[in-house]
């Protein structure tokens, strides 16, 4: 079973509008970490935005907020007015066991979202 | 935050032949590094696990007499792909964790190998 579900292969998104991007995650473990990543044509991967397992509010970061709703195993990415430097890949991934000791990500199969000007 | 540099970014190289690939942390020590493997419009596959000083670690399907893996310091892994074929073109990024791990982890800026 996949650890890790992006099921928006693409989206198209109008320049200012909001947007979501779904992610779905199955894990028995407890402990565990979200985090969405950036991948602009150019290849590098940007660091967004992170949600431990434990953690009691919804993280976010300037624009970006993440919508965890743990019962239903969801860690979707929000993008409020979205902006034509957004185009890009973003990948979801999960990290399982406790921060120490175990860092290896899991990666979702992407979205590849375009603003539209 | 922390740079990871990897170099080349883009390589191409005849079939048979072995290519290097370094990632480097410039500004802190990393004793943990990861690679990864990308094809084309897919998702980032784990390949192994570096650890500095130590034998790597490798994912459940990954050759490691072909994928070599050396992580001699605190600042450079290195990847050697040995005897190069066709199907081993991708893109191939790594990541690496501080010596005083804060949760993040760091992405080079990947490295794309074209074996013709």
């Amino acid at each position: 079973a996949q650890k890790i579900t992006q099921t928006q292969p693409g989206m198209f998104v109008q320049e200012k509008e909001a947007v979501t991007l779904d992610c779905t995650y199955d894990t028995s473990d407890p402990s565990y970490g979200l985090f969405w990543y950036k991948q602009p044509s150019s290849g590098e991967m940007i660091f967004l935005i992170y949600q431990g397992s434990y953690d009691q509010q919804n993280a976010t970061e300037g624009r970006y907020s993440l919508n965890f709703q743990k019962a239903r195993k969801s860690a979707n990415l929000v993008i409020s007015a979205s902006q034509l430097g957004d185009s890009a890949m973003y990948f979801c991934a999960m990290r399982e066991g406790s921060n120490f000791g175990n860092e290896k990500l899991t990666f979702g199969t992407g979205t590849r979202l375009t603003i539209i000007p | 935050g922390a740079v990871v540099s990897q170099h080349p970014s883009w390589v191409i190289c005849k079939s048979g032949t072995s290519v290097k690939i370094e990632c480097r942390s410039l500004d802190f020590q990393a004793t943990t590094m990861f690679w990864y493997r990308q094809f084309p419009k897919q998702s980032l596959m784990l390949m192994a696990t570096s650890n500095e000083g130590s034998k790597a670690t490798y994912e459940q399907g990954v050759e490691k007499d072909k994928f070599l893996i050396n992580h001699a310091s605190l600042t450079l892994s290195t990847l050697t792909v040995t005897s190069a074929h066709p199907e081993d073109s991708s893109f191939y990024i790594c990541s690496a964790r501080e010596l005083v791990y804060t949760g993040e982890l760091f992405f080079g800026e990947g490295s794309r190998l074209t074996v013709l």
